[in-house]
């Protein structure tokens, strides 16, 4: 079984489109992350969430806006999607914020 | 502003030599750090993780030390194999509120048969 699965694996859409990835773990932690994977390969957060509320929150355009019905679900939305927006985005979860890290397969937004 | 960086950033050897991988961080306030290993179009996965208290974690032929003083982390592998090829990345989980991991830019890693 899958610990943290996100959907789609890939996504390719329009400028100017708003898309959605999804996330769900079966682990049981309690928080869940964001993280963004350019085409240079750095990782960085995004967003961060404990028991389904936002607890790091980077300096990322508001058209970024995560929402988590509940605490093994984070979803990503985007609007007004930019070509600067093209990378691979992680879905990462850990129990008490300061475990290891569990990560998802990622998701390839292309942007054209 | 912690930094985390990984040199080099591309590493080959033949089968069997053993691996050596670095990481180092500018801010030793760290609560722990992690080694991840990423094989292409697939996600991370945690190899070690190391409490600031500790000095070093192993697991098989891994083993990861940390010197919080200097700012330096070490990952070796022992007898590489050509399985072992893949990019690893090192984060260090600063104690600021939100446990925020910065990661390193990765070592991509070639084992030759």
């Amino acid at each position: 079984d899958t610990a943290v699965s996100q959907t789609p694996k890939y996504l390719v859409t329009q400028m100017g489109n708003d898309k959605s990835i999804k996330c769900e773990q079966n682990l049981g932690h309690d928080t869940m992350y964001w993280y963004k994977q350019d085409s240079k390969k750095f990782l960085k957060i995004m967003f961060s969430y404990n028991n389904k509320e936002l607890i790091i929150n980077e300096t990322v355009p508001n058209r970024f806006s995560p929402k988590s019905p509940d605490k093994a679900h984070l979803n990503l939305h985007i609007n007004s999607l930019e070509l600067g927006d093209s990378a691979v985005y992680f879905c990462a979860s850990s129990r008490r914020g300061a475990e290891k890290l569990f990560f998802g397969s990622g998701t390839q937004l292309s942007v054209l | 502003k912690q930094e985390v960086t990984q040199i080099p950033a591309a590493l080959s050897v033949p089968e069997g030599e053993n691996l050596v991988l670095n990481c180092s961080f500018t801010d030793s306030a760290i609560y722990n750090l992690q080694w991840f290993r990423q094989d292409p179009g697939k996600g991370l996965t945690s190899l070690l993780l190391i409490q600031s208290s500790q000095r070093e974690q192993t697991s098989g032929r891994l083993n990861a030390s940390l010197d919080k003083s200097s700012g330096r982390s070490t990952l070796y592998i022992a007898a590489s194999q050509p399985g072992d090829s893949a990019t690893y990345l090192c984060a260090a989980l600063i104690k600021a509120a939100g446990n925020k991991l910065t990661f390193g830019g990765g070592t991509r890693v070639l084992v030759k048969p």
